[in-house]
């Protein structure tokens, strides 16, 4: 069946600095994916999204890259603040939304 | 508030008791999703409905665990006979088809 997976389960960086989270899909079929931010005791917040038509797609401080060749794609987050620590998720929208495991990102002031 | 709204928050149950929680989506939004999630983990998926009709339900979900979208707008999950092992969160999304998925803050079940 289809899986989703993130590479690291949690991610430090300084703040200001830039932050790059991956995530590996089994689907060649998958042609939607969404990025999620999640806090603790909240539910997941939409981020950015894209399409198998497209390699990179930039929202307000956040990019996604898509490679399809390796199945592979990043969220990067430019300028990393404290508010950004969350779990992140890559979610393939085949229809019914499947999750990977999450990356936890730490900002350090 | 247009959002997706769940209730209640939060849940404790004695093993063995039935639960059901309901879940409002976004108004216009025909897809409806429930999920389970536990500490250090993703959602993991349970079931879907588009409009009335479950389209899929996860091999994993017991027939303890039953969901119902009577008239395509909101969404009951019932768990019965609880077990220690339910206790988790449980989150229900609502989208426009296959569009970017909107998630409520969740319902925490505790099971003592």
């Amino acid at each position: 069946g289809e899986s989703v997976g993130l590479h690291l389960p949690t991610l430090s960086v300084q703040e200001g600095d830039n932050s790059i989270i991956n995530c590996a899909y089994s689907n060649s079929a998958s042609d939607y994916f969404i990025w999620y931010k999640q806090e603790s005791g909240k539910g997941p917040q939409f981020i950015i999204d894209i399409r198998s038509n497209m390699d990179k797609r930039q929202g307000q401080r956040v990019t996604v890259l898509l490679n399809k060749t390796v199945k592979h794609l990043s969220l990067q987050i430019a300028a990393t603040q404290p508010g950004d620590s969350a779990v992140y998720f890559c979610a393939d929208q085949g229809g019914k939304l499947i999750f990977g495991q999450g990356t936890e990102l730490s900002v350090k002031p | 508030d247009t959002g997706v709204s769940q209730d209640p928050r939060h849940k404790i149950t004695k093993r063995g008791q039935n639960v059901t929680f309901r879940c409002d989506p976004i108004s216009e939004h025909n897809r409806l999703y429930w999920y389970r999630q536990t500490l250090g983990q993703g959602p993991e998926f349970l079931t879907y409905f588009q409009n009335e009709a479950q389209l899929e339900k996860s091999r994993l979900l017991s027939d303890r665990f039953s969901a119902e979208r009577p008239k395509g707008s909101f969404s009951t999950l019932e768990i019965q006979r609880t077990e220690q092992g339910d206790s988790a969160m449980y989150l229900c999304a609502s989208s426009s088809d296959s569009l970017e998925a909107f998630f409520g803050q969740g319902t925490r079940l505790t099971v003592v």
